[in-house]
């Protein structure tokens, strides 16, 4: 069954603390993804891996980096978090044959 | 990037009835998709159609697609309790796995 895991389900971090999420996954997927989620705003795409060591800009990344060393497991850190950072994170993965992404269960991240 | 929108916003049906869903994005796509999530939850693939599909079942879901006026709608027939959720669709673009996401539409089922 595919699996796709998040380092935690709820996080309390303070301002200007490093914060890592981890995500990882078993289906072998080359794609993963890192969304937040926010109300009346939808998905929105931070970062995106197509291989290992590679990483691409999604639509909101100012404030987040990531990291993709092995195939399965995507981390995204924020070097400093801030109180705007305050939200559901989601991450998802896919094969380069499909369209179809896997999501793991998402982080409620609270900076305080 | 292209985001896709649901309509309506949030929808509340009795047990047994339809739910219908629509959701319309501003260019040309390789596919649309809808997602599932519930509560506080991950988002859970439900269905895919192709630029080149107009119609698509899966169980008790029916989509349909119309390229020419760039919308899709999404039926839940014979709705259950369980099918308390909110509703996403999402387009992906040729040459690439990226998708845009649409806010999405909250389903409340009333058993």
């Amino acid at each position: 069954d595919v699996k796709v895991t998040q380092s935690s389900r709820y996080l309390v971090k303070r301002t200007g603390e490093k914060v890592f999420l981890e995500c990882v996954q078993d289906m072998d997927h080359e794609n993963m993804f890192w969304y937040r989620q926010d109300p009346g705003l939808g998905l929105r795409l931070i970062y995106f891996s197509y291989d290992v060591k590679m990483k691409e800009k999604g639509d909101i990344p100012e404030g987040y980096s990531v990291s993709r060393e092995k195939k399965e497991r995507f981390s995204l850190i924020l070097e400093s978090a801030s109180t705007n950072q305050t939200s559901m994170y989601l991450c998802a993965s896919t094969s380069h044959s499909t369209y179809e992404q896997y999501f793991g269960p998402g982080t409620r991240l609270t900076v305080t | 990037s292209q985001q896709g929108e649901e309509d309506p916003q949030a929808l509340s049906i009795q047990e047994g009835e339809n739910a219908t869903m629509n959701c319309s994005y501003k260019t040309s796509i390789n596919n649309l998709q809808w997602y599932r999530q519930n509560s506080g939850r991950g988002l859970v693939h439900l269905i895919l159609i192709r630029s080149n599909e107009r119609e698509k079942h899966s169980g008790r879901l029916r989509v349909t697609l119309d390229t020419s006026k760039k919308s899709s709608s999404l039926l839940i027939t014979a709705s259950r309790a369980a099918d308390t959720a909110s509703y996403f669709c999402a387009t992906a673009q040729y040459g690439n796995n990226r998708l845009a996401f649409g806010k999405g539409n909250q389903v409340v089922v009333i058993p």
